[in-house]
């Protein structure tokens, strides 16, 4: 099956810093890719889509200039958190299509759990 | 306005039967999701009904009624690994997902 990674799983940073969060498909190339948040005991909450090559789709609500999304290659995303806050902390999630294997389901990578102090 | 209902928490006891219930309501349909969440890891995908009616795999299966708007997912033989939450999710016309917040699944020996 396809295989999407996330990196960090873990981080703390200080308050006002910028962190930085990839998200790759390992086996497949994905067009599109998306970013979610998970807050403890919630839902999941679709932040942005990504597609390859283009600018992010942000949800409403979610301000595009502290999260910047980047699609640089059809393998890999990454999302910063910047001049983050501890209210940004929070499990972060993506998730690809790989439209080789299925028009509909997504695959998650593991997530990554940012803790800001 | 996009909605899914899922109960908070259920609890059931190892090797028996579990069902947990989904309705939803979303601007266009297709397709309904089932995903297992273990605590502080991403979802792993269960099932994907678009037609009405059963599927199953193994000992998870899971059903759709487009018309009532409402799915189930199915557990049998429940095992302690089976402790997770349960994620409902819709997808609408625009391919979008819309999230359930849930059902805490506690397997009791």
């Amino acid at each position: 099956g396809a295989v999407v990674s996330q990196h960090p799983s873990r981080v703390i940073c200080k308050s006002g810093t910028s962190v930085k969060i990839e998200c790759r498909s390992l086996d497949f190339q994905a067009t599109t890719m998306f970013w979610y948040r998970q807050f403890p005991k919630q839902s999941l909450m679709l932040m942005a889509t990504s597609n390859e090559g283009s600018k992010a789709t942000y949800e409403q609500g979610v301000e595009k200039d502290k999260f910047l999304i980047n699609h640089a290659s059809l393998t890999l995303s990454t999302l910063t958190v910047t001049s983050a806050h501890p209210e940004d902390s929070s499990f972060y999630i993506c998730s690809a299509r790989d439209p080789g294997q299925s028009d509909y389901e997504q695959y998650f990578g593991p997530g990554t759990r940012l803790t800001v102090t | 306005g996009q909605n899914i209902d899922q109960p908070t928490e259920m609890t059931a006891t190892e090797g028996a039967i579990v069902q947990i219930n989904c309705t939803y309501q979303t601007s266009g349909f297709n397709g309904l999701f089932w995903y297992q969440q273990h605590a502080g890891e991403a979802p792993t995908f269960l099932s994907y009904n678009v037609l009405d009616g059963l599927e199953e795999k193994g000992r998870f299966s899971s059903f759709l009624s487009r018309s009532k708007g409402y799915s189930y997912l199915l557990l049998k033989e429940l095992q302690m690994k089976d402790s997770a939450s349960y994620l409902c999710a819709a997808m609408d016309s625009n391919y979008q997902l819309i999230w359930g917040a849930g059902t805490k699944l506690i397997i009791k020996p």
